[in-house]
């Protein structure tokens, strides 16, 4: 079946404009991420979802960051004023109604380019 | 969280065994212990997990250690599109915190 998907794969903006970043989790999924990678770094957490639950956002780095999840599905990461430390890889990440486990499923990631 | 603790970087022989090992002193009983890896220019993908007992699957051996302070992902021949970033990480279910707390990992080189 179909995999997480985002769009757009990549955005250039420039600095201080805004940029909204799109995933599509698998379909039945439950549980949403949002992951940051800085250029040769690790996974750095930034949102989760978890059905009609209020948010986890304790890793936004800062109030210019928001996401928010439509009916449940469709989830868009948006950032405002963008800064050149903003660029990096947002990968999003969906998984099943929750048990011990969690796997997490992947998107391929939007690479977002600040200049 | 309890944290883990990966070698930067190892390199192996294509169709040698890898031996990728993980320290995680702190883990609390209720921890799972995840492996993932990142190809690439791709998203992480999930390669194994296990609480106490060792694991195999397809992909891999899970070995954990007695005392649960280590453990160590066991590819059993190498190929070159296992070369990755693999990432050890600890989650308790029982917390309420469902985010990964990904590290830096172990960036893997196969040789030809």
């Amino acid at each position: 079946g179909a995999g997480v998907s985002q769009s757009p794969s990549n955005k250039v903006t420039e600095k201080g404009k805004d940029v909204e970043l799109r995933c599509d989790p698998i379909s039945g999924h439950t549980a949403l991420y949002w992951y940051r990678q800085s250029l040769g770094q690790g996974l750095e957490f930034l949102i989760y979802f978890q059905g009609n639950s209020a948010p986890d956002k304790s890793g936004l780095p800062s109030d210019r960051f928001s996401a928010e999840r439509t009916g449940g599905s469709v989830s868009t990461l948006t950032i405002q004023r963008t800064q050149q430390e903003d660029s990096a890889v947002y990968l999003c990440a969906s998984s099943p109604p929750l048990g011990p486990y969690n796997e997490q499923f992947f998107g391929p990631g939007t690479r977002l380019t600040v200049l | 969280d309890a944290k883990t603790t990966q070698p930067n970087s190892m390199e192996s022989n294509e169709e040698e065994p890898v031996h990728l090992p993980c320290n995680h002193s702190t883990i609390s009983g209720t921890d799972y212990i995840h492996w993932y890896r990142q190809l690439p220019s791709q998203g992480p993908e999930y390669v194994i997990h296990g609480l106490t007992s060792n694991v195999n699957n397809r992909m891999a051996s899970l070995a954990i250690a007695e005392d649960r302070k280590s453990s160590t992902l066991i590819l059993h021949r190498a190929t070159l599109r296992d070369a990755a970033v693999y990432y050890c990480i600890l989650r308790d279910p029982s917390s309420g915190t469902y985010k990964y707390i990904f590290g830096t990992g172990t960036r893997l080189k196969v040789l030809a």
